[in-house]
């Protein structure tokens, strides 16, 4: 079965750079969330979005930015890279995101701010 | 706000074992409840969930049941295997938000020896 994709699986950037995180949902689902993972902590949700509509929004810094295009796969803009934001960064997809809907992970990207 | 605690880590264990691994939360209302499990290196893969209390859920040999009135969702399995060995993440849904994101615990980390 089709899984959840992003791209690039590994990153490396300096201080001050952007980065471009991609995901591509579970082909039917309209909804994504991102998820931030520290080295040794709990996955921290970020922001979501259902049908290309921003749905929530979590401790995401005024730094990043995201949205969803048409196709539903989904972009995650950093700017201004601090060495903080270093993590695994995760995106999820679930069917029109609600409470008993199941959320499917993708494989993460591996940030590394130099 | 909501909020998943997990028993720490890490738990050694020796092949065949029982196993438990704590999880309560603090919630308003009846979130759904999850128990993802993260392999070195790897993306978060769900376990099981349930939905409702006294729900049960169960996959590869792994159970837990929603208990309400002591706001539980204990991970067991009878007997682990040196494959089990990961880290695993009890999870609720946030019914304060209308969008099901998830609010992890801190992990708990399985050492399976043979």
């Amino acid at each position: 079965a089709a899984g959840v994709i992003q791209s690039p699986r590994h990153l490396i950037k300096e201080k001050r750079e952007t980065a471009t995180l991609k995901c591509y949902p579970i082909p039917r689902h309209d909804t994504v969330y991102w998820y931030q993972q520290g080295p040794g902590q709990d996955p921290q949700f970020l922001i979501s979005f259902y049908e290309k509509m921003q749905s929530d929004k979590g401790s995401i810094p005024d730094r990043f930015s995201a949205q969803q295009f048409s196709d539903y796969h989904s972009e995650l803009n950093m700017s201004s890279l601090e060495l903080g934001d270093s993590a695994l960064y995760f995106c999820a997809s679930s069917l029109a995101g609600g409470l008993t809907d199941t959320q499917y992970f993708g494989p993460g990207t591996r940030l590394t701010v130099l | 706000g909501d909020s998943v605690t997990q028993m720490e880590g890490p738990v050694t264990l020796s092949e065949e074992a029982f196993l438990t691994i704590n999880c309560t939360y603090t919630a308003t209302g009846y979130p759904s409840l999850f128990w993802y499990v993260q392999y070195p290196g790897e993306g978060l893969q769900l376990l099981l969930k349930a939905t409702k209390a006294d729900d049960k859920g169960s996959n590869k040999g792994f159970e837990a049941t929603y208990r309400k009135e002591t706001t539980s969702f204990h991970l067991e399995k009878g007997s682990v295997q040196v494959s089990d060995s990961a880290v695993y993440f009890c999870a609720l849904s946030d019914r304060g938000s209308n969008t099901g994101k998830l609010i992890f615990g801190q992990g708990t980390t399985l050492q399976v020896k043979p």
